[in-house]
């Protein structure tokens, strides 16, 4: 059985950056893809961006300038780094697995609420 | 963009009768490579991720219930529970797969018992 267990600071300082930590349990790392997809409180889903076991990435347009997602397919590890964090990014992040046949988020981290606060 | 909306925002529906959840797309979603539509369905409960329940427009993951249908292409497609349970109390997203970004979800349909 999948299982993606995530961590990270959950408050920050506007202008800080934001680190989230994604660890796959069971099943294959490489042949998916990992995402990143946050949910600002009582809002809908925003996908972040996505990595694959050997580090291609692809970035949402909106974000990309301040993301960075890495992994280290040692320990079937990915990450996330977000700089210069306003409040605007406060959300629960999740990770996922991207299911490449069909394009979907089939298994999901517990998420990670993250505040930005001065 | 590709934007996602969907209607209602949210809907009531007594216990046993039909919810019916719509999503559109500004662009089409279907793939001319395999005749495929990437369009997903998800049910979130509170404090809970996401769950996959449909993809490709409207094949059903494994084990989700009978009682959650889709349907549609192109555009303009459906979500139907056709008979609600208690443990369908939830938020649905849609979600597709194909221009830039890569994902894209819809706001969201809140499902509420009458």
């Amino acid at each position: 059985q999948v299982q993606l267990l995530q961590w990270g600071a959950g408050l920050l300082k506007p202008s800080e950056t934001l680190s989230l930590t994604c660890v796959v349990y069971g099943g294959s790392f490489s042949g998916y893809y990992w995402s990143w997809i946050r949910q600002p409180p009582g809002k809908g889903l925003e996908w972040v961006g996505e990595i694959n076991h050997s580090g291609s990435t692809n970035y949402n347009p909106s974000l990309e300038s301040r993301v960075t997602i890495s992994v280290d397919t040692s320990g079937k590890v990915f990450s996330l780094r977000m700089s210069s964090v306003t409040a605007a990014d406060t959300a629960v992040y999740y990770c996922a697995r991207v299911e490449l046949a069909k394009n979907v988020f089939d298994y999901w981290g517990q998420g990670t609420p993250v505040t930005v606060s001065s | 963009d590709i934007v996602m909306t969907q209607s209602p925002d949210s809907l009531a529906v007594s216990l046993g009768e039909r919810a019916t959840i719509n999503c559109k797309s500004r662009q089409s979603v279907l793939h001319s490579s395999n005749n495929k539509n990437y369009l997903a369905w998800y049910q979130q409960k509170p404090g809970q991720p996401p769950k996959l329940l449909i993809y490709w427009a409207s094949t059903r993951e494994s084990g989700v219930p009978d009682r959650f249908s889709g349907s549609g292409s192109g555009t303009d497609f459906t979500l139907t529970i056709s008979s609600l349970r208690p443990e369908d109390v939830a938020v649905y997203y849609c979600q597709q797969y194909y221009g830039t970004p890569l994902f894209t979800f819809g706001p969201g349909t809140k499902v509420d018992i009458k």
